[in-house]
């Protein structure tokens, strides 16, 4: 069974700098893209990013390019959010997901890890 | 604003049945894949149909989806209220390379 776990989310003030994590399980790790996910308070979904499965392409939403990176451990089934130069625009939680490129889905989610950007 | 356009909310009564609609363009729902996605109050998003209109595993066939053009469709018949829930479409738009979704639709069930 597939598991996502994320991690890292936390208050921060604008301008400031979060890291967030994803671990994965149940399902080869490295023969699958993955993504990222946001969904401001109350508000609906917002793609953000996602990386293939070597970590070979990347793409982002136009609001967090430049500050926001994708990355991935294939070696420790984990998948990563570094993301600078926060606004208050940012907050959501975030969710990893497995999958995710031009012509497939987001076929499993993480439960979730808050990110609140405010001074 | 989103790339995708959904209605914000449908209801209907328990039993009868209710569509959703997706409206898009030809860089996005023209030429690539939808998927839905069902989001219950206070739990992460599960995919529900992809590839247009093929069913996750488990899913009820209760749950169809369609795509015709740049518009795609989610139907649900005999409503229950376990189907109260947030129903986001989403898929590739090849111009922005990037993924898109819909706003979001609020369906309840009376």
């Amino acid at each position: 069974e597939v598991d996502l776990v994320e991690s890292g989310g936390d208050l921060v003030q604008p301008g400031g700098s979060l890291r967030l994590s994803c671990a994965a399980s149940g399902f080869i790790f490295g023969n699958y893209w993955m993504s990222w996910v946001r969904q401001p308070p109350g508000r609906g979904l917002e793609w953000v990013a996602n990386i293939r499965h070597d970590g070979g392409e990347k793409y982002y939403v136009d609001s967090v390019k430049g500050r926001f990176t994708i990355s991935r451990d294939n070696a420790k089934n984990s998948l990563h959010l570094q993301m600078n130069s926060l606004r208050v625009e940012d907050t959501a939680v975030y969710y990893c997901g497995q999958g995710g490129d031009y012509d497939s889905p987001v076929d499993s989610w993480g439960q979730g890890t808050l990110v609140t950007v405010s001074s | 604003q989103s790339v995708l356009t959904q209605p914000p909310s449908v209801s209907a009564a328990p039993g009868q049945n209710v569509t959703i609609s997706c409206s898009g363009s030809s860089s996005n729902i023209g030429n690539n894949y939808v998927s839905w996605y069902q989001q219950l109050p206070g739990t992460a998003p599960k995919l529900l149909i992809y590839d247009n209109h093929k069913r996750i595993s488990g899913i009820p066939d209760r749950f169809s989806g369609s795509k015709s053009g740049t518009s795609a469709t989610l139907g649900i018949t005999g409503l229950q209220t376990g189907d109260e829930a947030d129903y986001y479409c989403g898929t590739w738009d090849s111009s922005l390379s990037a993924g898109v979704f819909g706003g979001g639709t609020k369906l309840t069930v009376l």
